[in-house]
């Protein structure tokens, strides 16, 4: 069964550090996510991309995290300088469409822990 | 998140009913969604219904909408050690934007 790929599974870093998150979706999926989740709470939208192109980056923290899409395919969110606050699982998704349904299939997640 | 509320824990017996319940706020939603989540794993889709139906069932899964109120329900039939998991309802938009409650953990005592 295809799987959306996430790298590298966990993160330990210093605050002010830069870090970085891979995320490869299944194949052929034409929208991928990038959510945030806080223990304890349900994902966040950071920015949802339509090939290449962004298509919501309106609730990430656009001084600190960037998201590209080069070629339409992977994807890598970095954040930098991390900060505390920044600790989260940070979930990739990409999606399709089930009898009109946008359903999400998730990666396993990167878990960032900032010191 | 504030769209989306639900009630945070939920324990049952093996064999009883569970029923996970849901509130959201927008009435733009044309989807709702319900995802399981288990330890250190992403999301994974459980099933989801339309915004003009009323019920979905599919084997075990029962979905129940009531859009006047805005309120959605999950009721699992027969339900096994293997259903402890954080159940997270979601509900979506046309542009493909998926809103996402902060999700009810299910525990399923022997």
């Amino acid at each position: 069964e295809a799987e959306v790929a996430q790298s590298p599974r966990y993160k330990i870093t210093e605050k002010s550090q830069a870090v970085a998150f891979w995320c490869d979706p299944i194949s052929g999926h034409a929208t991928l996510y990038w959510y945030r989740q806080i223990l304890g709470q349900g994902p966040e939208l950071l920015v949802q991309f339509q090939d290449e192109s962004v298509v919501d980056d309106s609730q990430l923290p656009k001084d600190r995290f960037s998201a590209e899409r080069l070629k339409g395919v992977d994807s890598t969110l970095k954040i930098q300088p991390a900060e505390l606050g920044d600790s989260a699982m940070y979930l990739c998704a990409s999606s399709y469409t089930l009898s009109g349904a946008n359903v999400l299939t998730f990666g396993a997640g990167s878990r960032l822990t900032v010191l | 998140g504030e769209d989306v509320e639900q009630s945070l824990f939920l324990s049952v017996r093996e064999g009883d009913s569970s029923v996970i319940n849901c509130t959201y706020t927008d009435s733009s939603s044309t989807y709702l969604y319900w995802y399981k989540q288990e330890p250190g794993a992403g999301l994974q889709l459980l099933t989801y219904i339309f915004s003009n139906m009323d019920m979905k069932q599919d084997q075990r899964l029962t979905v129940l909408l009531n859009k006047k109120d805005k309120h959605l329900s999950l009721r699992i039939a027969d339900t096994q050690t293997g259903d402890s998991a954080i159940y997270f309802c979601a509900w979506g938009t046309n542009a493909g934007k998926s809103t996402f409650g902060d999700g009810t953990t299910l525990t399923v005592k022997p």
